[in-house]
């Protein structure tokens, strides 16, 4: 069965260090994967995507990820965290054999330290 | 602008009183979904659905009615509800390359 995995329950940086949320998934083709995030009380934002081609993928507000076939992950970095990054970060792997069909990571929250 | 709007926000219903959430989106996107988030869960699919009159089952349907009869509007059926429903619901909608969700509908069932 298809499956994400987020390592990390809870991350602490501090404000102006570097970033990384990992996550790994479990599926027979090559997915469609995403990385979302939830503001406290808010609904979930895309960030960014892949589907195929360059690896590395830019997204808003500064993220980046780099999907590594090899490792079957797809982790989500940040070069200098701001205090407004605090937030749930979720990846998610779209079925793209059965489209519609999606799968959501447990998530990871992020906490910012001044 | 463009939106994915649910009602209500915030629900507190009895157990076995059927309830319905709304969802309605203004894109015109053919996919919509409903997702569920209990601390510690993440998101699981309850229902999504492809197009008009086209719905399919997540991961944890039971318990859950759909119907898309039009474009716009994808409203989630709870016919009785029950603690275990008590979850915060999220509707989405989008194509394959990313969706966009609504605020999120809070409901508890005591």
């Amino acid at each position: 069965a298809q499956s994400v995995t987020q390592p990390d329950i809870h991350i602490t940086v501090s404000e102006g260090a570097s970033l990384e949320l990992r996550c790994n998934y479990s599926y027979g083709a090559t997915p469609y994967l995403f990385w979302y995030v939830q503001s406290p009380g808010q609904g979930l934002q895309l960030l960014l995507k892949y589907f195929s081609g360059d690896t590395l993928v830019q997204g808003i507000k500064g993220f980046e990820a780099e999907f590594k076939r090899s490792q079957s992950s797809f982790n989500l970095r940040k070069p200098s965290v701001h205090w407004s990054d605090a937030a749930e970060y979720f990846c998610a792997v779209d079925h793209n054999t059965n489209a519609g069909k999606s799968t959501f990571g447990d998530g990871t929250t992020l906490t910012v330290k001044p | 602008e463009a939106q994915v709007t649910q009602n209500p926000r915030y629900l507190i219903t009895v157990t076995g009183k059927k309830l319905t959430v709304t969802c309605s989106q203004n894109m015109n996107h053919e996919y919509m979904s409903w997702y569920r988030q209990d601390p510690g869960l993440g998101l699981r699919q309850i229902y999504y659905s492809m197009n008009v009159e086209v719905t399919d089952k997540g991961d944890v349907p039971e318990g859950y009615k759909v119907s898309r009869k039009e474009k716009r509007n994808f409203p989630l059926i709870l016919e009785s509800p029950s603690p275990n429903q008590t979850s915060l619901y999220f509707c989405a909608t989008g194509q394959w390359y990313g969706y966009t969700f609504g605020s999120g509908t809070r409901l508890t069932v005591v």
